[in-house]
């Protein structure tokens, strides 16, 4: 089975320019989540879909960050203008949720191996 | 806020046991995931819990306490390959939480 794919790997960019960032998250996952990992912390949600709705965006700063799902598969993440503090690994992951053994729904989520972005 | 608190670092010996702990608000809670992350890599799944108790999976187990917003990892038998981050997550509704994430060094 295919993993998340993400591209492109690396990104260097000065202040104030413009960058994408594409996921091909793992076929028949319904969700899909954007998250911002900078140096040293945990990854920071940035924004989760279901299928091409939006769950949660309520931590992307929306001045400046976008990001869309067309179709329910594909999504991209866009940041214009890029600041210095944008420097960090964007990691996309995809989860299909399932039932654990205590009937419970789990959602697992799969990561991508990121794009490591650094603005100069 | 939905804080979750683990040690920054940790070190063990080759061979030795080790506990990460995490802490994390209980209001909303809805399970807790480790995910164990190599320097430069991709997060990876390691174990779930929503029930408290200890889940067992090979040399890695992970403890829940509901009522005391408590969870640990255990890894037994460590290796050198096991040098990496630990991260606890946890599920409020449909949302995620990760932790800062736990830098473990296995010394020979």
């Amino acid at each position: 089975e295919a993993g998340v794919a993400q591209s492109p790997r690396y990104k260097i960019i000065e202040k104030r320019q413009s960058v994408a960032f594409w996921c091909n998250p793992i076929s028949g996952h319904a969700t899909l989540y954007w998250y911002q990992q900078i140096l040293g912390q945990g990854p920071k949600l940035l924004i989760q879909f279901q299928n091409n709705g939006v769950v949660d965006d309520s931590q992307l700063p929306k001045d400046r960050f976008s990001a869309e799902r067309l179709k329910g598969v594909d999504s991209t993440l866009k940041i214009q203008p890029a600041k210095l503090e944008d420097s960090a690994v964007y990691l996309c992951a995809s989860s299909l949720e399932d039932y654990w053994g205590g009937g419970a729904k789990r959602n697992i989520q799969y990561f991508g191996a990121g794009t490591r972005l650094s603005v100069l | 806020g939905q804080n979750i608190d683990q040690p920054t670092e940790m070190t063990a010996t080759e061979g030795a046991i080790v506990q990460i702990n995490c802490t994390y608000q209980t209001s909303g809670f809805n399970g807790l995931f480790w995910y164990q992350q190599h320097a430069g890599e991709a997060p990876t799944f390691l174990s779930y819990n929503v029930l408290d108790g200890l889940e067992e999976k090979g040399r890695f187990s992970s403890f829940l306490s509901r009522s005391k917003g408590y969870s640990y990892l255990l890894l037994k038998e460590l290796q050198m390959k096991d040098s990496a981050s630990y991260l606890c997550a946890v599920n409020y509704g449909q949302n995620f939480v990760f932790g800062p994430g736990t830098r473990l060094s296995v010394l020979p």
